[in-house]
């Protein structure tokens, strides 16, 4: 089955600074997601990533704060800007299913995650 | 709205132990999908398992086994003779089935086996 691989696993950063999280599938897919995994709570979608047009962002996120770039088929990043303590969070790319155990609709496999700490 | 509630937030079992994961759910559309992923310590989502609308029937994979009924909004996931190696925080989600592919999460039941 396919791979998601992301970077960094996790970073310590400092409030007003931003980083970019990097998506890597070993295999081409239409649709990237970005979602977001704040402390001890569920999953929330940020973003949609299609490759060659912009990324389709959900209620409460905005293209200043959480910029996306999808250049191919394989590859996303997702940059959280000027961070403060409320970006916390595990930041999880995710994909279309892939794999006999996960294809078909509106199933998502998912990376390991970025685990991010503003402090 | 759609909306997941898995009102389970902790739950301590004994290895061997049968224990039902409760997710309860709403929406609007008459078609969807219902799914159950699982977290381990690892931190990567494993899928379980998907079921669309039309389908009510049970489903048994090994020690796990899906419940799912309309008429109480409900899709429980029950693990028989639990390990500890079935530690992890599971979620139950739901989308459109417009290939929209936005999940909606419940807030997760962390389940910890002890041996």
């Amino acid at each position: 089955s396919a791979v998601i691989s992301q970077k960094p696993s996790r970073d310590i950063c400092q409030r007003g600074t931003s980083l970019t999280i990097q998506c890597q599938v070993d295999s081409q897919v239409t649709m990237m997601f970005w979602y977001r995994q704040q402390p001890g709570q569920s999953l929330t979608l940020i973003a949609t990533a299609n490759q060659g047009s912009e990324a389709t962002y959900e209620s409460g996120f905005v293209i200043d704060k959480f910029p996306i770039s999808r250049p191919n088929l394989t590859f996303s990043t997702l940059t959280v800007s000027n961070m403060s303590p409320e970006d916390s969070s595990i930041y999880l790319c995710s994909v279309e299913g892939m794999g006999q155990q996960s294809s078909g609709a509106n199933v998502l496999t998912f990376g390991a995650g970025s685990r991010l700490t503003v402090l | 709205a759609q909306k997941v509630t898995q009102a389970q937030t902790e739950i301590s079992v004994v290895e061997k132990e049968d224990v039902t994961l409760d997710c309860v759910y709403e929406t609007r559309d008459t078609t969807y999908y219902l799914f159950w992923y699982k977290q381990p310590p690892s931190g990567e989502l494993v899928f379980l398992i998907r079921r669309n609308s039309f389908d009510e029937q049970n489903e048994i994979s090994g020690r796990y086994s899906w419940n799912f009924q309309k008429s109480t909004s409900s899709f429980n996931f029950t693990i028989t003779a639990s390990q500890v190696v079935d530690s992890a925080v599971y979620f139950c989600a739901l989308s459109e089935m417009d290939s929209s592919y936005k999940l909606i999460f419940g807030s997760g039941t962390r389940l910890l086996v002890r041996p």
